[in-house]
């Protein structure tokens, strides 16, 4: 079945750095893009990034556009979200989500991880 | 961009039927398909409808989305309420590069 598994959340202070990564099974990660949706603690739904499934294009939120980079290794089945320039409006929890459908994005998840939680403080 | 506006909080009773709205600010609401999540506390979101008003398999047909050109908007609709329907749910869109989120409405089954 579809998994999609985040690591690398953690306690970071305002400024610094943290590398999230999304390890999927269950299907042909090549043929998928994925996204990272976050939540802040109590808040809503926030769309963060999008990558195409060969890594041809990527689409950034503009709370997190110039600091954040999202990546794919397709030989490892991994996205990667780079984070930099952490600031406390970042603490959330960060989901990833499968694109539903082939190669062309649909722009609607059917699959989430369960998530990983970022804390920017000092 | 465009935002889309849900009411804060809906409740019902048991058995009931129950409708959230999803306003799009501008741009037409049909120019793009809608789709609805559910998330229960502590949980991943999950996806009840998808392309406005496709129902994924496994979910029950008490659930059901409709689009309102007149008032720009989306909504869900929850019939024969049942206290496992409590949690939040958010509707979500897309433009050509950007994802955009409703700010969920919390619904509560007396």
């Amino acid at each position: 079945q579809v998994q999609l598994v985040e690591s690398g959340g953690g306690v970071v202070q305002p400024g610094g750095s943290l590398r999230l990564s999304c390890a999927a099974s269950g299907f042909t990660f090549s043929d998928y893009g994925v996204h990272w949706v976050r939540q802040a603690p109590g808040r809503g739904l926030e769309w963060v990034a999008f990558i195409w499934y060969d890594g041809s294009n990527k689409y950034y939120a503009d709370p997190v556009k110039g600091r954040f980079t999202i990546s794919r290794d397709n030989s490892k089945n991994t996205i990667y979200l780079q984070m930099n320039s952490l600031r406390a409006e970042d603490t959330a929890v960060y989901y990833c989500a499968r694109d539903s459908s082939i190669q062309l994005p649909v722009w609607y998840f059917h699959y989430w991880g369960r998530g990983t939680l970022v804390t920017v403080s000092s | 961009n465009f935002m889309l506006t849900q009411p804060h909080s809906v409740s019902g009773s048991p058995g009931k039927t129950v409708t959230i709205s999803c306003t799009r600010s501008s741009g037409s609401i049909a120019s793009n398909y809608v789709h609805w999540y559910q998330q229960r506390p502590d949980s991943a979101p999950t996806i009840v409808i998808y392309e406005s008003q496709q129902r994924p398999s496994g979910v029950p047909d008490r659930f059901s989305g409709s689009i309102d050109s007149s008032s720009n908007s989306a909504s869900l609709t929850i019939s024969g309420l049942k206290t496992e329907d409590e949690a939040d749910y958010y509707c979500q869109s897309y433009d050509i590069s950007n994802g955009v989120f409703g700010g969920g409405t919390k619904l509560t089954v007396l």
